[in-house]
């Protein structure tokens, strides 16, 4: 079966710490994608990637940079976690051809 | 750039009422996927649309896309509790050579027993 998995379920962070937040697919999709879910605000797209080491931004990029060195990961990095950011986060991926998108758990970020 | 809106933001049914959510775009979509998101979980891909007034079916589901690409709706017939999440929908549009799907802010459909 395909497989999304983001590398924590949950997670606390202090103020002005350096995040990483992984998400690796088994499928060879060429698109990687990263939400934040926040209640009643649906899915904001942050960023998304087409290829490898290739990134775009999405509706909501401040704050946030994302690196994909290799086609199965792509990586969510908040610079300098604020209170702010403590939100749901959600990767996806899917092949180029704008079918399905497949989503792991999801990440709930807690920043202190 | 491209907004998807939805409506409404919350649905309480009696179980065995009809359900209805709406999905308008502001520009004209290229396909319209719709996941479900159970309480506690990700967000499920149920169904895409890509032809124009396309209507499809899954056992009590009915997803409609509209004439203009502009509008879609699912409907759900005698809701039941496993019925019970948030239905998002999503419209994709075309960047470069990939697709980006722009997620409206979901339906919570609330189902009492």
């Amino acid at each position: 079966d395909v497989k999304v998995t983001q590398s924590s379920r949950y997670l606390v962070k202090r103020t002005g710490e350096k995040v990483f937040l992984e998400c690796v697919q088994d499928m060879d999709h060429e698109n990687m994608f990263w939400y934040r879910q926040d209640p009643g605000l649906g899915l904001r797209l942050i960023y998304f990637s087409y290829d490898v080491k290739m990134k775009e931004k999405g509706d909501i990029p401040e704050g946030y940079s994302v690196s994909r060195e290799k086609k199965e990961r792509f990586s969510l990095i908040l610079e300098s976690a604020s209170t702010n950011q403590t939100s749901m986060y959600l990767c996806a991926s899917s092949l180029p051809q704008g079918w399905k998108a497949f989503f792991g758990q999801g990440t709930r970020l807690t920043v202190v | 750039g491209q907004q998807v809106m939805q409506i409404p933001q919350y649905q309480h049914v009696q179980e065995g009422e009809d359900f209805t959510t709406y999905c308008n775009s502001s520009t004209t979509l290229s396909n319209i996927q719709w996941y479900k998101q159970r309480p506690g979980g990700h967000p499920v891909f149920l169904i895409q649309l890509v032809k124009s007034g396309e209507v499809k079916k899954q056992k009590r589901l009915t997803f409609q896309f509209g004439e203009a690409k502009k509008n879609s709706s699912l409907h759900i017939t005698a809701t039941q509790t496993t019925d019970v999440g948030t239905y998002f929908c999503a419209g994709q549009r075309a960047t470069g050579g990939s697709y980006i799907p722009t997620f409206g802010r979901g339906t919570s459909l609330i189902v009492h027993p």
